[in-house]
């Protein structure tokens, strides 16, 4: 299994442009998270999903947007770029019910310029 | 305040002493967290607890619900042990919470 995967690895974009980062897990897991880590600041919860076509608000949702088509993908878009997006992006995913073991992906390291 | 807290930020050892990193919280968890990651970025989850202790290998991690607080222990250390450890707790409502980290280097 390759667990989590996201791509890309880095990205720099400049701001007002838009971009997908893409999730996907092969492990059938039903729970899938995506958490921006900023320096000297814990992670912090963007947007999560329980299930395919489900998805909720986390912590910081302001300027992104999820979908959940099916249960190995969860993209990330970014729609009109802005500095403050400059982060390290990391998805996630865990079996069954909330609170159970995560796994991550590598992490897409994104420059807003 | 966060919801999660860590210390020390920053931890300094010699190879194959003892290390304690201590985490506490300030609110009703379903589940507490431990997380590794390693200078290149990937994050490894290490354990997961809601009562008592766990081990692996040279990694062991005590939690204490009455007090809200958790250590995670690494025995001999090594400078392979090297890394940043998060302490996460979650709650019911799919919420999780993170502290900022504990950054451990291990000098030969």
């Amino acid at each position: 299994n390759a667990g989590v995967t996201q791509t890309p690895k880095f990205r720099i974009l400049k701001i007002g442009q838009s971009m997908t980062l893409q999730c996907t897990q092969d492990m059938n897991h039903n729970y899938m998270y995506w958490y921006r880590q900023d320096p000297g600041m814990g992670l912090k919860l963007i947007y999560y999903s329980v299930g395919a076509g489900i998805t909720d608000k986390g912590e910081v949702p302001n300027g992104y947007n999820v979908s959940r088509s099916t249960t190995e993908d969860f993209p990330l878009r970014l729609e009109l770029a802005a500095p403050s997006q400059t982060s390290v992006y990391f998805c996630a995913s865990s079996y069954s019910r909330a609170g159970n073991e995560q796994y991550f992906g590598p992490g897409t390291r994104l420059t807003v310029t | 305040k966060n919801e999660v807290e860590q210390s020390p930020q920053n931890l300094t050892a010699q190879e194959g002493e003892f290390i304690t990193i201590n985490c506490s919280y300030s609110v009703g968890i379903s589940a507490l967290h431990w997380l590794q990651q390693h200078p290149g970025g990937g994050i490894v989850s290490l354990f997961m607890l809601s009562s008592g202790k766990k081990k692996h290998g040279r990694l062991i991690a005590t939690i204490n619900i009455q007090e809200k607080h958790s250590s995670l222990h690494i025995t001999a250390s090594h400078p392979r042990d090297s890394a940043v450890y998060i302490c996460a707790v979650s709650r019911s409502g799919n919420q999780f919470y993170f502290g900022t980290g504990t950054s451990l280097t291990v000098i030969p």
